[in-house]
């Protein structure tokens, strides 16, 4: 089956330890997205990447950071200096810049204590 | 900065009752409207998309109504069912003529339960 894996669903951190979440996508689109969502407040972007290699920030990029060395992959590291890191993680991806649907993962609910 | 405004934020309806829910725009640049549907737990999918050169849109119980002189668009549910108990997401595409690859802005979200 074709779609977007996110791993764990559940994630727990001690306060001050980086975390990475993982997103993998088998559909070959070249485009993939963080996003984070929190109650009220929608889908906000924390990072994109268009191609292998690039990657640029969204609204919500501080205290976050992210690679792209594999079309398939694209891992965001939740670091320490991210002030208010509890929150649910959406991975997606898109099949280049023309589409406006976007395939999103299941999701990683991080918490940090 | 919200680019795209929902309302409202939780919706109760009864079963065969018509939802509706609401989103304003401010930028007249974009070229795409889509609606996502998110059940819990899961990552959204996308429900269905309107051009703002269309004033409707309707794909089975579901309807965008598209106001481009009041940069408004709603989506209706006809007969609602239990089943579509979910968090609609409405959006806006960013035109890729303006070189940005990000595509989508969101809205806000609306909680929709619909009692048996």
């Amino acid at each position: 089956d074709g779609g977007i894996t996110q791993s764990p669903k559940y994630l727990f951190r001690k306060e001050g330890q980086n975390v990475t979440l993982s997103c993998e996508q088998n559909l070959n689109h070249d485009a993939m997205y963080w996003y984070r969502q929190d109650p009220g407040q929608g889908l906000r972007l924390i990072y994109y990447s268009q191609i292998v290699n690039d990657f640029q920030k969204g609204d919500i990029a501080e205290g976050y950071s992210v690679s792209r060395e594999k079309k398939e992959s694209f891992p965001l590291t939740v670091t320490s200096a991210q002030k208010n890191p509890t929150a649910f993680y959406l991975c997606a991806s898109s099949n280049g810049q023309s589409t406006y649907e976007q395939y999103f993962g299941p999701g990683t609910r991080l918490t940090v204590t | 900065q919200q680019q795209v405004k929902q309302s409202p934020q939780s919706l109760i309806v009864q079963k065969g009752g018509i939802s509706i829910i609401n989103c304003a725009y401010e930028n007249t640049a974009f070229d795409y409207f889509p609606w996502y549907q998110q059940f819990p737990g899961k990552g959204p999918a996308l429900l269905i998309a309107i051009r703002p050169d269309v004033s409707e849109k309707k794909e089975g119980r579901f309807t965008i109504s598209f106001n481009k002189s009041a940069k408004q668009f709603s989506l209706h549910i006809m007969d609602s069912q239990p089943g579509d108990s979910a968090t609609y997401f409405c959006a806006a595409r960013i035109p890729v003529s303006s070189g940005s690859a990000r595509q989508l802005t969101f809205g806000s979200g609306t909680q929709l339960t619909v009692l048996p």
